[in-house]
């Protein structure tokens, strides 16, 4: 089983469409996790932490669920800037094991 | 604040030739990662280091492979005959040591390999 894995995509949505990628990790252990977004020829860039009460930045909202070893994140009112290459990446303590997952491609369209 | 500066940013090489990239990560940063990132895959990390110290390298190909971070600072990562396969992006990070959410890493722009 690969450390973290996420939904395979691509995912072609409209814009104001509402959109939630999934992401499960195989590490218990694992103490910090993150969505990193990745424009195409561009290197990943932090969209949110992801933290154990969950949290929302403007139309994203990420959630963490330990138990289940689950992370998701939702998009809501998609724009078409924001087509890109979703990336979950999960680490261990102070930092060590920065693992991504496959990421997960979405087009917004017209 | 600089970000993480990485070089060359483009190479081309052939087949069994050698090539070396180099990193210099966010000033005090203790950690630096190098990462493998095949089109259409997300990043595979290949070495981390703490200080000057190797923390993980289990998936280096180490007989080609192979990587420095001497003083703690900038770091080179070199390919020893490369192979077609190696023909990939490879990205540096760095982040600070920490806990939680202090640890988001930063990365720089890449190096895009292609191998011929």
């Amino acid at each position: 089983r690969k450390e973290v894995e996420q939904d395979p995509g691509p995912f072609n949505v409209p814009e104001g469409a509402t959109v939630a990628f999934n992401c499960t990790y195989s590490n218990s252990a694992s103490q910090s996790f993150f969505w990193y977004r990745q424009d195409c020829r561009k290197e990943p860039k932090l969209l949110m932490s992801v933290y154990s009460s969950g949290n929302e930045d403007g139309r994203f909202t990420a959630q963490l669920n330990r138990a289940s070893q689950y992370i998701s994140l939702l998009i809501r009112d998609s724009k078409l800037s924001d087509s890109a290459t979703y990336l979950c990446v999960v680490n261990g303590n102070y930092g060590q094991n920065f693992v991504f997952g496959p990421g997960t491609r979405l087009s917004v369209l017209p | 604040e600089a970000g993480v500066a990485q070089s060359p940013r483009y190479k081309i090489i052939e087949k069994r030739q050698s090539v070396a990239f180099w990193c210099n990560p966010i000033s005090g940063h203790a950690t630096l990662y190098w990462y493998q990132q095949i089109l259409g895959q997300g990043p595979k990390l290949l070495i981390q280091f703490q200080n000057n110290g190797v923390v993980d390298d289990s998936q280096l190909p180490k007989d080609r492979f192979s990587a420095e971070r001497l003083k703690g600072v900038d770091s080179t990562l070199k390919i020893q005959p490369a192979k077609l396969e190696d023909s990939a992006v490879y990205l540096c990070a760095s982040n600070q040591l920490g806990r939680g959410r202090d640890t988001e890493a930063f990365f720089g722009q890449g190096t895009r390999l292609t191998v011929v």
